[in-house]
């Protein structure tokens, strides 16, 4: 069975670091893509970027270039989303989500972890 | 950047009613268009993928339709379950793969 499991939710304060996780199981991490989706409060998807972890291969999307940094340990079948200054608005749930087919490009999610909620207050 | 737009915003329906949900491309994205269920507090759902193909395990009150820029998804008997704010996602043109705004299937 395929699982995405993330970490936990987190509550911190603006201008801290952060880096939240997502492990993959019950198939081969490493020729799947992985992509992370925010949902902010209330608020509807949006796609933040995808990384390929058997050569750690990434794009972003132009409205979270420079604001996030993604990242894969294949060693240890984990994901990484990670902010170096969170503001308060990065208040959100994010989902790591893996691409429907092996290998491929142009493919939807077809498993999703179950969201790790980010909670950015003074 | 390409746009995803999704109406209506809210769709109110009774159990049984058909649903037919609609998504615009602002440039053609070929099939390569999907879309997902999302219920409160839970993560979105693979519904539909390749315009039309059902994903694993949905049921086949759902169905998708449409190429280009122009895309329906129908549920053809609204079950209690099926109430949920759903989404459309191109894949095509990327990044990013844009998600349209949602729409919600209420009583």
């Amino acid at each position: 069975e395929v699982q995405l499991v993330q970490s936990g939710a987190e509550v911190k304060k603006p201008g801290e670091s952060l880096k939240i996780s997502c492990k993959g199981s019950g198939y081969s991490f490493t020729t799947y893509w992985i992509g992370w989706v925010r949902q902010m409060p209330g608020k509807g998807l949006e796609w933040m970027g995808i990384i390929y972890p058997g050569d750690s291969d990434t794009r972003y999307s132009p409205s979270f270039q420079g604001q996030v940094t993604i990242s894969a340990d294949k060693s240890i079948n984990t994901a990484y989303l990670q902010w170096s200054s969170l503001k308060a608005s990065d208040t959100a749930i994010y989902y790591c989500a893996r691409n429907r087919i092996q290998g491929a490009t142009e493919q939807p999610f077809d498993s999703w972890g179950q969201g790790t909620l980010v909670t950015v207050s003074s | 950047e390409m746009v995803m737009t999704q109406s209506p915003a809210t769709l109110s329906v009774s159990p049984g009613e058909r649903a037919t949900l609609s998504c615009r491309a602002s440039q053609s994205v070929s099939s390569n268009l999907a879309w997902y269920q999302q219920k409160p507090g839970q993560p979105p759902r693979l519904l539909i993928y390749g315009a039309s193909t059902r994903a694993t395990g949905i049921p086949a009150r759902f169905s998708g339709s449409g190429s280009g820029t122009e895309f329906t998804l129908t549920i053809s008997s609204l079950q209690s379950e099926d109430f949920a704010v759903y989404y459309c996602q191109q894949y095509n043109n990327w990044p990013p793969r844009t998600f349209g705004q949602g729409t919600k299937v209420e009583i």
